[in-house]
């Protein structure tokens, strides 16, 4: 399978912070990045989708001036949570886009407090 | 959009049992794909089955795409089965939706 990392693992920040997290695919070269949110004991809920080199596709509800996304490089897509706040608490996962078979980054827990 | 739905929300195994896991959707597909997660949270993709029967070691899965529904097939459970078991799907060349889980606990 496809290899992908994400930092950090785990972060908490004080209310009012940004916070930057970043998503590498190690094996391959990804045109396309999806981006989840999960919240505790539920599902996985598509936030946006990049395209190198161009603007991110938002989901409704989904704020976008809060929730910058720079997918600059083929392996490099970064997920940068501004202004964070409590309710913004949440697993966050991308997913490089690979075809049929979609793969996940291990995901960043993110706690403000 | 496409509707997925997944059953039974929560289940409870003894290990060495089997179990099936159900999943329906609402149109047609062209991407289904059945997701383990564990408890630290890591997604492993376990099949890619729009149609058809897959099997790898105890865990197996069909899609009857013409009746809109995949089940998967866990044989002689393990505690390292323990998590959320995800079917995700979508119809054209859209982002996968994913249906709300099953939650797997397999216990000694």
């Amino acid at each position: 399978g496809a290899v992908v990392s994400q930092h950090p693992s785990r972060v908490i920040c004080k209310s009012g912070t940004s916070v930057k997290i970043e998503c590498r695919s190690l094996d391959f070269q990804a045109t396309t990045m999806f981006w989840y949110r999960q919240f505790p004991k539920q599902s996985l809920m598509l936030m946006a989708t990049s395209n190198e080199g161009s603007k991110a596709t938002y989901e409704q509800g989904v704020e976008k001036d809060k929730f910058l996304i720079n997918h600059a490089s083929l392996t490099l897509s970064t997920l940068t949570v501004t202004s964070a706040h409590p309710e913004d608490s949440s697993f966050y996962i991308c997913s490089p886009d690979r075809g049929e078979t979609q793969y996940f980054g291990p995901g960043t827990r993110l706690l403000v407090l | 959009g496409i509707q997925v739905e997944q059953s039974p929300p929560d289940l409870i195994l003894q290990e060495g049992a089997n179990s099936t896991l159900r999943c329906n959707f609402s149109d047609s597909v062209n991407n289904l794909q059945w997701f383990h997660q564990n408890p630290w949270g890591q997604l492993i993709n376990l099949f890619y089955i729009p149609s058809g029967t897959k099997q790898n070691g105890r865990l197996s899965a069909t899609t009857v795409a013409t009746e809109r529904y995949s089940l998967l097939y866990i044989s002689s459970s393990q505690t390292t089965d323990s998590g959320v078991y995800f079917c995700a799907l979508n119809s054209g060349n859209t982002p996968l939706v994913f249906g709300k889980g099953t939650r797997l606990s397999v216990i000694a």
